[in-house]
């Protein structure tokens, strides 16, 4: 069966580092989500990206961050300059379509931990 | 605004009860999907089952199964003779459609539940 993967696992760098978190999602999928959910907190959405470009995204998603599809197979979260606050498990999702027509299929996250 | 309320932040049960795992939603949108995700102590992301706002009928897959009541904005759980590997977090998620079609989950604050033999 098709899954969403994500690289690496665990993911540890100093506060002020770049970090780029990597996910290839399901292969005919065309939406791309990044959430993320800190320790023991509820899943939070980042944001979405579709035809190349972000469609929507949240609050917290700041001038930090960016996302790419620097090919046709990946989909790249970037943090710039990363804070303690950043610690957290990001997870990457794919849909088929868009609308809630299609459920969202999450990868197995990505555990930052920013010191 | 959409919100999604899981009042329930821990339940402990021993194995072979039933449970019922509560989700209240709110939001303005007339067309709407709901979501259940189960989320193992390994922390990965496991989808378990998808609603549409025009869909109230009741559905069990196994011993799962999902009450949907529009009239009290509710989309409970239920899982029956629950197994010690049902242990996990549970999350409710309301789905929020942008202009530009793509959307995105509002997930709920989860319920713990665990099963002990």
């Amino acid at each position: 069966e098709p899954e969403v993967t994500q690289t690496p696992s665990h993911q540890v760098t100093q506060m002020g580092q770049e970090v780029i978190l990597r996910c290839v999602p399901i292969s005919n999928h065309l939406y791309f989500y990044w959430y993320r959910q800190i320790l023991g907190q509820k899943v939070e959405f980042l944001v979405s990206f579709y035809n190349n470009e972000i469609s929507e995204k949240s609050e917290i998603f700041d001038d930090q961050f960016s996302v790419e599809r620097p090919d046709g197979s990946n989909f790249t979260l970037k943090i710039r300059s990363t804070k303690l606050e950043d610690s957290a498990m990001y997870f990457c999702a794919s849909s088929e379509a868009g609308r809630g027509r299609y459920e969202q299929y999450f990868g197995p996250g990505t555990r930052l931990t920013v010191t | 605004a959409q919100k999604v309320t899981q009042a329930q932040t821990e339940i402990s049960v021993v194995e072979k009860e039933d449970v019922t795992l509560d989700c209240v939603y709110e939001t303005r949108d007339t067309t709407y999907y709901l979501f259940w995700y189960k989320q193992p102590p390994s922390g990965e992301l496991v989808f378990l089952i998808r609603r549409n706002s025009f869909d109230e009928q009741n559905e069990i897959s196994g011993r799962y199964s999902w009450n949907f009541q529009k009239s009290t904005s509710s989309f409970n759980f239920t899982i029956t003779a629950s197994q010690v590997v049902d242990s996990a977090v549970y999350f409710c998620a309301l789905s929020y459609t942008s202009q530009g079609g793509s959307e995105k989950l509002v997930f709920g604050k989860g319920t713990k539940l665990t099963v002990n033999p």
